[in-house]
């Protein structure tokens, strides 16, 4: 099985430039998460998608972030337009069904973004 | 809020030594807890997890005991290999209700990167 698997690997944009980084999560895995690490620091929750809903956003840093889930299967971030502090490592994770202790979030490999 | 402090990296040892890398939180009501390695070029996998206090979590040979009296859960693995090189992540679940949905999302520490030299 196919684990998340996440694309680009690596994008260099410049600052002011708009970037869309997909996630594809684990085949049946109704909850999606993305949470990104900056300058090596702790990684951070952005949102989390149960379907196509957003079920919580809190982490969203600002309105330049947005987030799709198009029919409750891949998800999209989009970067408009990009900041130099957005620069970091974005991950995308999924899990089965509703959130219990046995739902374990697997993640995928990161995206490196690098806004110059 | 909720929040995890991991002990500063990076973290070098010799094959076969002894190693802890503390973790402490903080959260309301009772939080599960978790470690997450990530190695070169990989994403994060689950290393192992922890959901009630006194509860012991251990895999490939590395353990943490949720400590609910001191709000840790350090990481232990009695003889390191070159092989677990990586970043280690701790990390927690609290669990937040709003509409009965319990959200799940992960809360991390900064991480720490361990070098194992032969």
């Amino acid at each position: 099985e196919a684990g998340v698997t996440q694309f680009p690997s690596h994008s260099v944009i410049e600052k002011g430039q708009t970037v869309t980084l997909r996630c594809d999560p684990i085949s049946g895995h109704d909850n999606l998460y993305w949470y990104r690490r900056v300058m090596g620091k702790e990684i951070k929750f952005l949102l989390h998608f149960v379907k196509e809903s957003k079920q919580d956003e809190s982490g969203m840093p600002n309105n330049r972030f947005l987030a799709e889930r198009t029919g409750g299967t891949y998800s999209t971030l989009k970067v408009q337009p990009a900041e130099l502090e957005d620069s970091g490592v974005y991950f995308c994770a999924s899990s089965q069904g509703r959130t219990g202790d046995g739902n374990e979030q697997f993640f995928g490999p990161g995206t490196r973004l690098t806004v110059l | 809020g909720n929040s995890v402090t991991q002990m500063e990296g990076p973290v070098t040892l010799s094959e076969e030594a002894f190693l802890t890398i503390n973790c402490t939180y903080t959260a309301t009501g009772y939080p599960s807890l978790f470690w997450y390695v990530q190695y070169p070029g990989e994403g994060l996998q689950l290393l192992l997890k922890a959901t009630k206090a006194d509860d012991k979590g251990s895999n490939k040979g590395f353990e943490a005991t949720y400590r609910k009296e001191t709000t840790s859960f350090h990481l232990e693995k009695g003889s390191v290999q070159v092989s677990d090189s990586a970043v280690y992540f701790c990390a927690l679940r609290a669990w937040g209700k709003a509409g009965g949905t319990s959200y799940g999302k992960l809360t991390f520490g900064q991480g720490t990167i361990l070098t194992v030299h032969p």
